[in-house]
């Protein structure tokens, strides 16, 4: 969905380096997410965030953390990053309802 | 607790064929359902959604899906698929606090010409 972007798309680095992953929304959402998907496991929710002041962590939250800049920006940050986490990273949004609006991704290699 | 099971990890389909990925969900309550599309490259995109209004659905790209509670199944179907189909599905249920979405595994649809 065109209204929500990240960046970057692609991305490779080295264990140990800090990596910021970004997320914007035109959609006017108060609800932002981070999932991480690996092949055959589907989505999994990293953190969540109901509104700039509202931070929660989901189901596999170790080693990441986010900043929840403003309604339409949340970051996600790995503060030293490792192999295990090479992976495809998506950002999403809801307006309260179940429905959520994903971005296109981003493809982190960790070596 | 809410949980979805994807029967089929991958699916080989001939252009023209039907297309059926199947899909069961477990929830202590009525679940809003959704199927979500993900072209390679791309991110997901929503084909369609239950939310307790009519049992049969329908999405775009002519996709439809039947809620069948006594079954708890979802599955999704269209009648004839055409090579723009080829990709990968997603079940998912909705949680009951705050709509948390929880996904399946994932269906991987081939389409051969």
């Amino acid at each position: 969905d065109a209204d929500v972007t990240q960046t970057p798309r692609n991305r490779i680095t080295k264990t140990g380096k800090r990596i910021m992953l970004e997320c914007s929304q035109t959609k006017g959402h108060d609800r932002m997410y981070w999932y991480r998907q690996d092949p055959g496991l589907g989505l999994q929710l990293i953190y969540y965030s109901f509104d700039v002041k509202d931070i929660n962590k989901g189901e596999i939250s170790d080693g990441y953390s986010v900043s929840r800049q403003a309604q339409a920006k949340f970051s996600l940050s790995l503060e030293s990053a490792i192999p295990n986490q090479t992976a495809l990273y998506f950002c999403a949004t809801s307006g309260g309802g179940d429905e959520q609006f994903f971005g296109p991704g981003t493809r982190l290699t960790v070596l | 607790a809410q949980s979805v099971t994807q029967l089929d990890s991958h699916v080989s389909v001939s252009e023209g064929t039907p297309v059926l990925l199947r899909c069961n969900y477990s929830s202590s309550y009525s679940p809003s359902l959704f199927w979500y599309v993900q072209h390679p490259n791309k991110g997901l995109q929503l084909l369609l959604k239950y939310t307790s209004a009519a049992t049969l659905v329908k999405g775009i790209n002519g996709f439809e899906a039947e809620f069948k509670k006594s079954e708890t199944s979802f599955h999704l179907t269209k009648p004839s698929a055409h090579m723009s189909d080829a990709a990968e599905y997603f079940c998912v249920v909705s949680g009951l606090s705050w709509g948390k979405l929880q996904f399946g595994a994932g269906t991987q649809v081939v389409v051969t010409p």
